[in-house]
């Protein structure tokens, strides 16, 4: 079992409607969980990072925490064509540790 | 504020030749890392520095890779000698440990290895 699991996709999403990225980890002990955005031939950028249970809102994106069930989630509303890319799940067990997914592809179709 | 910086972008070499990447972390960031990405993969951790110690190196390859960072600043990677199994993306990304940095990590703009 990996660490961090994520579906690989792609995912299709019409423009404007909404983009649910889902992301499961297997250490407990996890505090920290991050969603990098890369785009193709690009370094990951971090788009939100959460600490606590529950819901997280940075304009578009919004990350959802569960960790009882060790689940973090990540929604794009309004989805725009500039928002196909690769969206990595990483957790951190401890301080400058980090578990990354293989990420999920989202493309988003005009 | 400059972000990480690393160079060169791309490098393309033949198996048996050896390799460097160079990496310059945002300033005053203490803790700094070295990741391998291969196509449809998440970043791999190779080497973990906190100022000049490598404190954990446990997925380095260390009959052929090496890694220093000297005065906890600047840090080259090496691969010596390719293996056409290296080609991948070699990613540093550098944070500080600080209550406000809240354990997030930054990356550069990446290496793009081919070993032909």
């Amino acid at each position: 079992q990996k660490e961090v699991e994520q579906n690989s996709g792609p995912l299709s999403v019409p423009e404007g409607a909404i983009a649910s990225l889902n992301c499961t980890y297997s250490d407990r002990v996890s505090q920290s969980f991050f969603w990098y955005r890369q785009y193709s031939g690009k370094s990951p950028e971090l788009i939100m990072s959460i600490y606590s249970n529950g819901d997280k809102e940075d304009g578009r994106f919004t990350a959802q925490l569960n960790k009882a069930s060790q689940y973090v989630s990540l929604l794009i509303r309004d989805s725009q064509p500039s928002d196909s890319a690769t969206y990595l799940c990483a957790v951190s067990p401890s301080w400058g540790k980090f578990q990354f997914g293989a990420g999920t592809q989202v493309v988003v179709t005009p | 504020e400059a972000g990480v910086v690393q160079s060169p972008r791309y490098k393309i070499i033949e198996k048996k030749q050896p390799v460097a990447f160079w990496c310059n972390p945002i300033s005053g960031h203490n803790t700094l890392y070295w990741y391998r990405q291969n196509l449809g993969q998440g970043p791999e951790l190779l080497i973990r520095y906190e100022n000049e110690e490598a404190v954990d190196d446990s997925q380095l390859p260390k009959d052929r890779f090496s890694a220093e960072r000297l005065k906890g600043v600047d840090s080259t990677l090496k691969i010596q000698p390719a293996e056409l199994g290296d080609s991948a993306v070699y990613l540093c990304a550098s944070s500080s440990r600080t209550s406000v940095a809240k354990n997030i990590q930054y990356f550069g703009a990446g290496t793009r290895l081919s070993v032909l």
